[in-house]
């Protein structure tokens, strides 16, 4: 299989406790996006990787989260004290040129 | 501030009725807008990209257009199998993507 790939598919936790999600792009592909979906709305973007540089933050993404990705390859999300709000489903897209291609998601819920 | 609307929220069609999805968008430089297809539980499937007014591109049964306003999906006897939300994003200058809310499908046999 060559497309996106995210792990977990689906994440429970309690409020308070930090959770990381990955991302593997596709091989080939030097951009990687994180965004964040909630019911019956469009992705929000989060963050921006070109390699291993994270050039872009979206005003959403407050100091509880943190992406990396080192050596430009696989991304992780990290959510620190997570809350309620967070419950979310997190997709990651990655592009080689404009056209962003997604992996199923990783769905969080927030008890 | 960039902005994408998507219109209308929902859709029902019964099978073999075309229509159109519209996507208006007002943003500060576009570089490119783009038509995914999403279904329950799953990531966005990308569909199609537009640069340009005058644009069209095709596949299967659904073709899209672009102008310097807005974009059109037009889905052709269209089948169940199409059900499904259908969202529009663009991008403007620098590297952010905006979507919009999408549009709800369902295609009743």
């Amino acid at each position: 299989d060559t497309g996106v790939s995210q792990d977990p598919r689906h994440k429970i936790t309690k409020r308070g406790q930090n959770v990381t999600f990955r991302c593997d792009p596709i091989s080939e592909h030097n951009r990687l996006y994180w965004y964040r979906q909630t019911l019956g709305q469009g992705p929000e973007f989060l963050t921006y990787f070109q390699n291993e540089a994270q050039l872009e933050k979206s005003r959403l993404l407050s100091d509880r989260f943190s992406a990396e990705r080192p050596k430009g390859s696989f991304s992780t999300l990290e959510i620190q004290r997570t809350e309620q709000g967070d419950s979310a489903m997190y997709l990651c897209a990655s592009s080689l040129e404009q056209t962003q291609y997604f992996g199923p998601g990783t769905r969080l819920l927030v008890l | 501030e960039d902005q994408v609307t998507q219109s209308p929220e929902a859709l029902r069609l019964q099978e073999g009725e075309s229509s159109s999805l519209n996507c208006s968008y007002t943003v500060s430089g576009l570089r490119g807008l783009f038509w995914y297809r999403q279904d329950p539980g799953k990531g966005p499937e990308f569909l199609f990209t537009l640069y340009s007014a005058g644009e069209e591109k095709e596949k299967e049964r659904l073709k899209a257009t672009l102008t310097k306003k807005e974009s059109f999906l037009h889905i052709t006897a269209p089948k169940p199998e199409d059900s499904a939300t259908y969202l529009c994003a663009v991008q403007a200058t620098g590297n952010q993507f905006y979507f919009g809310t999408g549009t709800s499908l369902t295609v009743i046999p």
